[in-house]
């Protein structure tokens, strides 16, 4: 049970390029959320989305994407990366029954814009 | 907004010490509570967690329990070790509101041999 995969774990990218993270469940959760970590700051929502076909934006939406085309999968997407963007990101993922059950993360994806 | 406070750390302790993490939180609801361990270079892990008032927590011998009155969730441990040292975050769950979970900006726990 691989739980929740992210890809890739690393990647350095120029200012004004784009790219897409996926993140990948295999547990059949209807919940999933993208976070960012940044020193000091915890981690804060970028989106989320609570079922196939929808997303919703969170605390620090700006200048992010995401798709939810599969159940399994949600994609984030920076179409134009700025170096604010230098990051780690976090994919999460729960059951439905909110709130109960804790999340299970991926172990995150390591981006430097410079 | 919902929102979650955690004692500043960084916290260093010898080996066998008793650890408190402090945690208070604000929300309008009925949260459930959480807390979540990050080692080095990895994802957040569920450490425990609590979903009613007087509930107590409890795991891999650390404890927490859910203080409605005093709005607190702290983290405790009787004897700590060296594979302690991690980041751990408190964090809550409001019920109606997709599940989101609000997170506290972490405390740094460093166990000394």
């Amino acid at each position: 049970n691989a739980g929740v995969t992210q890809t890739p774990k690393f990647r350095v990218l120029k200012t004004g390029q784009s790219m897409t993270l996926l993140c990948a469940q295999d547990m059949n959760h209807e919940y999933m959320y993208w976070y960012r970590q940044d020193p000091g700051m915890g981690l804060r929502l970028i989106h989320y989305s609570v079922g196939e076909g929808t997303t919703a934006k969170g605390e620090v939406p700006d200048g992010y994407n995401v798709s939810r085309l599969k159940k399994q999968n949600f994609l984030l997407g920076l179409e134009s990366a700025a170096p604010s963007q230098t990051s780690v990101y976090f994919c999460a993922s729960r059951t439905i029954t909110t709130g109960i059950y804790g999340y299970t993360f991926g172990s995150g994806t390591r981006l430097t814009v410079v | 907004g919902d929102s979650v406070t955690q004692m500043e750390g960084p916290v260093t302790l010898s080996e066998e010490a008793f650890l408190t993490i402090n945690c208070t939180y604000t929300a309008t609801g009925y949260p459930s509570l959480f807390w979540y361990v990050q080692y080095p270079g990895e994802g957040l892990q569920l450490l425990l967690k609590a979903t009613k008032a007087d509930d107590k927590g409890s795991n891999k011998g650390f404890e927490a329990t859910y203080r409605k009155e005093t709005t607190s969730f702290h983290l405790e441990k009787g004897s700590v070790q060296v594979s302690d040292s991690a980041v751990y975050f408190c964090a809550l769950s409001d019920r109606t509101n997709a599940g989101k979970s609000t997170f506290g900006d972490g405390t740094t726990l460093t166990v000394k041999p």
